[in-house]
């Protein structure tokens, strides 16, 4: 299993430019999110799913789209980004919608400059 | 809203000596807490949880993390430190489809 991958690596947007980074994981995960990293605050939940065709907001959704049209894939989209969302952005996965219980899988990251 | 926090943004030890990286919650209801550990460059690899039962939850890497109701306290501790413990350690509460993580400590083990 590649377990959570996330493409790509790193970014460099202008400011008003949109772009989707993408998450997919191989694991049959009905829980999927998106997290975004800054110093001295851990992580931050944007938006989140518990499956296919179903996504709902987190702690910071303003400014991101998502959505879930396969249990494998969930894109975050920036429509028109700003320097605010310069940050790493994680995308984590469970395996049961019970998810309170259940450990979430970290990708790699995406790291994201807004100039 | 659940919340954790980390009072220390930083721990130093020496290798060899006990670690403790503490941790404190608020939520309603049951508390489900985690620990995650990230080393520079990398995504977050899971630690340990409690949910439920024995408040001494045991963990990979020889992590071990005590919960405490009546302290609201799920402190993170090795006996042992190591030079390859040194990372980046978050807690985690996770309620209602929604988890919040602490800012994070900085574990910085000397040999």
């Amino acid at each position: 299993n590649a377990g959570v991958t996330q493409t790509p690596k790193f970014q460099v947007l202008k400011t008003g430019q949109s772009m989707t980074l993408q998450c997919a994981q191989d694991m049959n995960h009905e829980y999927m999110s998106w997290y975004r990293q800054d110093p001295g605050m851990g992580l931050r939940l944007i938006h989140y799913s518990v499956g296919a065709g179903i996504t709902d907001q987190g702690e910071v959704p303003n400014g991101y789209n998502v959505s879930r049209s396969t249990t494998e894939d969930f894109p975050l989209r920036l429509l028109s980004a700003a320097p605010s969302q310069t940050s790493v952005y994680f995308c984590a996965s469970s395996y049961r919608t019970d998810f309170n219980t259940e450990t979430q899988y970290f990708g790699p990251g995406t790291r994201l400059l807004v100039l | 809203a659940q919340s954790v926090a980390q009072p220390e943004d930083q721990v130093n030890v020496a290798e060899g000596n006990p670690l403790t990286v503490k941790c404190t919650y608020s939520v309603s209801g049951n508390p489900y807490l985690f620990w995650y550990v990230q080393y520079p460059n990398r995504g977050l690899q899971f630690l340990l949880k409690y949910i439920t039962g024995d408040n001494l939850v045991k963990g990979s890497y020889g992590f071990e993390a005590e919960f405490n109701k009546s302290q609201t306290s799920f402190h993170l501790k090795k006996p042992s430190a190591l030079v390859s413990d040194s990372a980046l350690y978050f807690c985690a509460v996770r309620a209602f489809n929604d988890m919040r993580f602490g800012a994070g400590t900085r574990l910085t083990v000397k040999p």
